[in-house]
């Protein structure tokens, strides 16, 4: 079975900080999709990244990085000189591109970026 | 705005009711997604649709149904709603159906008395 650990739970930074958001997913397939969703304090989700498992490059994206490792089986978010409107719930997530299609959330991990 | 809508917004109900929860998604877009929030169970996917096909099928109880229409808007159908059913919902497009970059609703926050 898939599993998504986001072992923090809350994270407190101070602006303009760097701050990586773990992530470690459980699965024995080896085609799979790994996301990240942004929750802002006014609840809608915002869709960040899809990452296939045949893809072990890193991603840049302005203040954001993601860092793919299957040795470690992880999948890391880094917000670099973090700002305020970063602050957000951030949820990471497997799902296998073959066979149960499920998709498994982790339980997610509180941002707040103070000022 | 993401452009996809979800209507209601809020639907207060009582248990063993029956609700219709409405998604439309983005202009072009083929794939809708179910996703449902509660305090107990976290964040859920309940099933895709793609195309008027069901593609994917994720946590979604036996009294739940959905299905997509061939305007491509799709609809939840909840059924003998339970105390725990008191969730919030969220529906999202893509053009595609492997889950590339998705759009969300806004959610329709339901509450069941």
């Amino acid at each position: 079975a898939q599993k998504v650990t986001q072992a923090q739970t809350e994270i407190s930074v101070v602006e303009k900080e760097d701050v990586t958001l773990d992530c470690v997913y459980e699965t024995r397939d080896t085609t799979y999709y790994l996301f990240w969703y942004k929750q802002p304090p006014s609840g809608e989700l915002v869709f960040l990244i899809r990452r296939n498992s045949f893809d072990e490059q890193n991603e840049i994206s302005g203040r954001y990085s993601w860092n793919f490792q299957k040795s470690t089986s992880s999948f890391n978010f880094t917000i670099t000189a973090s700002q305020v409107v970063d602050s957000a719930v951030y949820f990471c997530a497997l799902k296998l591109i073959q066979g149960a299609q499920k998709l498994v959330f982790g339980q997610g991990t509180r941002l707040t970026i103070n000022p | 705005d993401s452009g996809v809508t979800q209507t209601p917004k809020h639907l207060i109900t009582a248990t063993g009711q029956r609700v219709t929860l409405r998604c439309s998604p983005r202009s072009g877009d083929l794939s809708v997604y179910w996703y449902q929030q509660s305090l107990d169970q976290g964040l859920q996917f309940l099933i895709q649709y793609y195309n008027g096909e069901e593609r994917a099928k994720g946590n979604i109880l036996e009294r739940f149904s959905a299905q997509q229409f061939p305007d491509l808007h799709s609809e939840l159908n909840l059924s003998s709603l339970e105390l725990g059913d008191s969730a919030l919902y969220f529906c999202a497009s893509s053009v595609g159906a492997e889950w590339e970059t998705q759009y969300f609703g806004p959610g329709t926050r339901l509450l069941v008395l």
